[in-house]
């Protein structure tokens, strides 16, 4: 509804496994985000791209792997995650990197 | 260093009265803000925003909200509350130093219940 779809939206992973979350835009931006929404925090940025390119890294764990392979998808690659990695993961998109930002639904992660 | 503050974390007001939901920014430079809002198991809407043109800004919903410069405040309004607004609140800033990388910083949230 918002233009910004990310799946899965609910995603239960152990310690050692690999998995990724997707987001893709319908927009026609050409810069992506990923926050981290965990509880009583304020959202976190994690990752922004521009043209396909990352431009902030937000000293983010190495755990954590972003992909931007065009301006309509990013991924998050996750591996070796820890249980304090649990939380809501948004991903947004922009058009340039000066206006408001549409965010997508959220994946759900839950590290068990 | 830039920030936002929301100084309420919960809000209740009944049906059909007046919102407000409070928050101060800390900023060196000229700042855009934002209000989002939401919703339980939903992603963040866009409410309203300011980027330098009218001090009131008229957002979504019946929404507005007022940049103050002299009082670093941004507070969000509305005329008559409505039990589709109960959701979670968020300020947010993003500095002219920020606007090269796009980065927005939230504030906690607030939120706001409606009574019947």
């Amino acid at each position: 509804e918002t233009g910004v779809t990310q799946t899965p939206r609910h995603l239960v992973m152990g310690m050692t496994n690999k998995k990724s979350l997707k987001c893709e835009q319908h927009l026609g931006h050409n810069a992506m985000y990923w926050y981290k929404q965990s509880a009583k925090k304020p959202l976190e940025l994690m990752f922004v791209y521009s043209l396909e390119e990352r431009v902030e890294n937000n000293s983010v764990p190495s755990r954590f792997s972003p992909e931007c392979p065009n301006s309509s998808h990013l991924f998050l690659h996750l591996h070796t995650l820890q249980p304090e990695d649990s939380a809501l993961y948004l991903c947004a998109s922009s058009h340039g990197m000066n206006t408001e930002a549409f965010f997508g639904q959220g994946t759900r992660l839950t590290v068990v | 260093a830039q920030s936002v503050t929301q100084l309420d974390s919960h809000v209740s007001v009944s049906e059909g009265t007046p919102v407000l939901l409070r928050c101060n920014y800390s900023s060196s430079y000229s700042p855009s803000l934002f209000w989002y809002v939401q919703h339980p198991n939903k992603g963040l809407q866009l409410l309203l925003k300011y980027t330098s043109a009218a001090t009131l800004v008229k957002g979504i919903n019946g929404f507005e909200a007022e940049f103050k410069k002299s009082e670093t405040s941004f507070h969000l309004t509305k005329p008559s509350a409505h039990m589709s607004d109960a959701a979670e609140y968020f300020c947010v800033v993003r500095t002219l130093q920020d606007s090269n990388t796009g980065k927005l910083i939230f504030g906690q949230g607030t939120t706001l219940q409606v009574k019947p």
